[in-house]
């Protein structure tokens, strides 16, 4: 078993859909990360949290430390928010990343 | 504020060739990482630098994989012979510290080995 699981590994919605990417994570961590990978592009950080829930625009990010699970959503979703969502767990030293969701807004 | 940067960003090579990656992390980061993702996984840690030392090398195939930050800033990766299973994005990270603080990535080189 992976040490971070991202689910969906795919997600397709319409424009304007309500979206929600899960993470959940069975190691100690002192700060979980999520972070977009756009198509031939490199990785931009969106949030670093740990604990609580951070807004940024559309985009929100949740986390629960004692069952070991966050949540990202994006409201509104756009086309432009097609992209690859990656989930990044962070201990002492290093960073241990999901997956990643493939997500697909349709217009 | 210049982000990472890194060179080349697309490399095609045959089978046992040797090829080597240049990273410039974001000024005063004491902590650089190389990643590699292989399409559709997450990034996969292979050396973290502290400086000019190396924290983690775990997870770097030692017999064909080597890198250096000799001065502890740049960072070159390379590869030699070169397989197959080596295509994928290697991606340069930079962060203040390790720990907790934030990652900046570069926008990765893309291995192709034929």
């Amino acid at each position: 078993k992976n040490e971070v699981e991202q689910s969906p590994q795919n997600l397709t919605a319409q424009e304007g859909e309500f979206i929600t990417i899960n993470c959940s994570y069975s190691v100690g961590i002192s700060a979980l990360h999520w972070l977009q990978q756009h198509p031939g592009g490199g990785i931009v950080s969106l949030f670093m949290l740990s604990s609580g829930k951070k807004k940024h625009g559309r985009l929100i990010a949740t986390i629960n430390i004692q069952e070991k699970h966050s949540s990202l959503h994006i409201t509104a979703s756009h086309p432009r928010d097609s992209a690859v969502y990656i989930c990044a767990v962070g201990g002492a030293q290093k960073l241990v990343f999901g997956q990643g969701t493939r997500l697909t807004i349709n217009p | 504020e210049a982000g990472v940067a890194q060179s080349p960003r697309y490399k095609i090579i045959e089978k046992r060739q040797s090829v080597a990656f240049w990273c410039n992390p974001i000024s005063g980061h004491a902590t650089l990482y190389w990643y590699q993702q292989i399409l559709g996984q997450g990034p996969k840690l292979l050396i973290q630098f502290q400086n000019n030392g190396v924290v983690d090398d775990s997870q770097l195939p030692k017999d064909r994989f080597s890198a250096e930050r000799l001065k502890g800033v740049d960072s070159t990766l390379k590869i030699q012979p070169a397989k197959l299973e080596d295509s994928a994005v290697y991606l340069c990270a930079s962060s203040l510290l390790a720990g907790i603080y934030e990652q900046y990535f570069g926008p990765g080189t893309r291995l192709t080995v034929t």
